[in-house]
């Protein structure tokens, strides 16, 4: 599986504020994606990462709140825009591959907005 | 709706016990199924999937699941717990239609190995 790391790995941050997190995977990857994990809850998928082109958000996520540019196949970033306390969260990357079913996932990034 | 449903919020075993933390889904056709693990402060680690094949799946750590097409479960099981188990374990299922990025993720389920 790749190896893959986040920076930064935690925050404290205010709101109003905006935070970029970024992706880095020791390996080209086809998929790359960013879920969202609120305190004591699943995962959920924000948004597939596409290599020069915009992301596809889901349902509930926009562009404007979280902007994700992804320039190569081992790179990805994710802003969370105009923080408010509702964004505290562990935002975690994930990749994969088309020839392969497994998604792998980073360390996550732990953010606490005040 | 499609979803993943894990019914424990916490399983407590006693070590050297077996252990069982159930997963359930409604997703159409014959979906991919995966269990992580999340140890405190870590990402997800991969533990196993079913793709085809044998319904008994063995994975990481010594854990297996076995699936249940009539029950539609995917139920993560171990022979003998250990203390360092202790984790959140989630269960997540990728439907075959609506792309490739669809993981759907269960609940999770904190499972507690107690001395």
């Amino acid at each position: 599986s790749a190896v893959i790391s986040q920076k930064p790995s935690r925050d404290i941050c205010q709101r109003g504020t905006s935070l970029t997190i970024q992706c880095q995977v020791d390996s080209q990857v086809t998929m790359m994606f960013w879920y969202r994990q609120q305190p004591g809850q699943s995962l959920t998928l924000i948004a597939t990462a596409n290599q020069g082109s915009e992301a596809t958000y889901e349902s509930g996520f926009v562009i404007d709140k979280f902007p994700i540019s992804r320039p190569n196949l081992t790179f990805s970033t994710l802003t969370v825009s105009n923080m408010s306390p509702e964004d505290s969260s562990i935002y975690l990357c994930s990749v994969g591959r088309r020839d392969q079913e497994t998604q792998y996932f980073g360390p996550g990034t732990r953010l606490l907005v005040l | 709706a499609q979803s993943v449903a894990q019914p424990e919020d916490q399983v407590n075993v006693a070590e050297g016990n077996p252990l069982t933390v159930k997963c359930t889904y409604s997703v159409s056709g014959n979906p991919y199924l995966f269990w992580y693990v999340q140890y405190p402060n870590r990402g997800l680690q991969f533990l196993l999937k079913y793709i085809t094949g044998d319904n008994l799946v063995k994975g990481s750590y010594g854990f297996e699941a076995e699936f249940n097409k009539s029950q539609t479960s995917f139920h993560l099981k171990k022979p003998s717990a250990l203390v360092s188990d202790s984790a959140l374990y989630f269960c997540a299922v990728r439907p075959l239609s609506g792309g490739y990025n669809k993981l759907i993720f269960g609940a999770g389920t904190r499972l507690a190995v107690h001395p």
